[in-house]
């Protein structure tokens, strides 16, 4: 089946901290992945997505890498800020972007 | 970009009753979907509802529990039935704006504690 597994949290860094966030999946076929973002008191929204291998998605100073190769699509950015502070969910679709599998979240906190 | 207006925010409900969550959308979707996040977990499909069609409800989610509305191509309900403690998670509507649209736009969720 389609899975998606992402490090637990929360993640705590300083301001302009490098950040990484670890998402990896099993997928049948040939899978586009996603990752959202849920600010404090917001919805979910699209941060970045790619949808074939080597394909890097990038938003907000934000950047993954799809890796078919480890199965892979980690979240990085080089200096976060206070306002990143938000939980961030892994996910992957297969077929068509509607029905999105997701991993479990990861809180992200950010001090000045 | 989509609105997606959905309520309540946020409700206590006792074991045994029954509360309807509605998502109203500024435009017309074909395809809208609902999520539950329980605890400390991921967001798991629930159902995708399509106007005038039953919704397809994924494995471990069935018609009786779950009733899903949907009588327009803005709107759609979802309801908990005979609710127990177990169903305590956020609610969240979901839609795509079209068939091949690469993002889904999602509600701020319903917070559901049931007591």
């Amino acid at each position: 089946g389609n899975s998606v597994t992402q490090m637990e949290g929360p993640v705590t860094l300083s301001e302009e901290a490098f950040l990484t966030i670890n998402c990896t999946y099993t997928a049948t076929g040939y899978p586009s992945l996603f990752w959202y973002v849920q600010y404090p008191g917001e919805g979910l929204q699209l941060l970045l997505k790619a949808t074939k291998a080597d394909d890097k998605g990038s938003n907000k100073g934000f950047e993954a890498t799809y890796r078919k190769e480890t199965t892979s699509f980690h979240l990085e950015k080089g200096s976060v800020q206070v306002s990143d502070s938000a939980v961030y969910f892994c996910a992957l679709s297969v077929g068509g972007f509607q029905k999105l599998v997701f991993g479990t979240g990861t809180r992200l906190l950010v001090s000045p | 970009s989509a609105v997606i207006s959905q309520k309540p925010s946020r409700d206590i409900c006792q074991r045994g009753t029954s509360l309807t969550i509605q998502c109203q959308v500024d435009s017309q979707v074909t395809m809208m979907f609902w999520y539950r996040q329980q605890p400390g977990q991921s967001l798991t499909l629930i159902a995708t509802a399509n106007q005038g069609s039953e919704a397809t409800y994924e494995s471990g989610f069935v018609i009786d529990k779950f009733p899903i509305s949907r009588p327009n191509l803005t709107f759609s309900t979802l309801t908990v039935s005979n609710m127990s403690p177990e169903d305590s998670s956020i609610y969240l509507c979901s839609i795509t704006p079209g068939l091949t649209n690469t993002e889904a736009f999602f509600g701020q969720g319903t917070r559901l504690t049931v007591v």
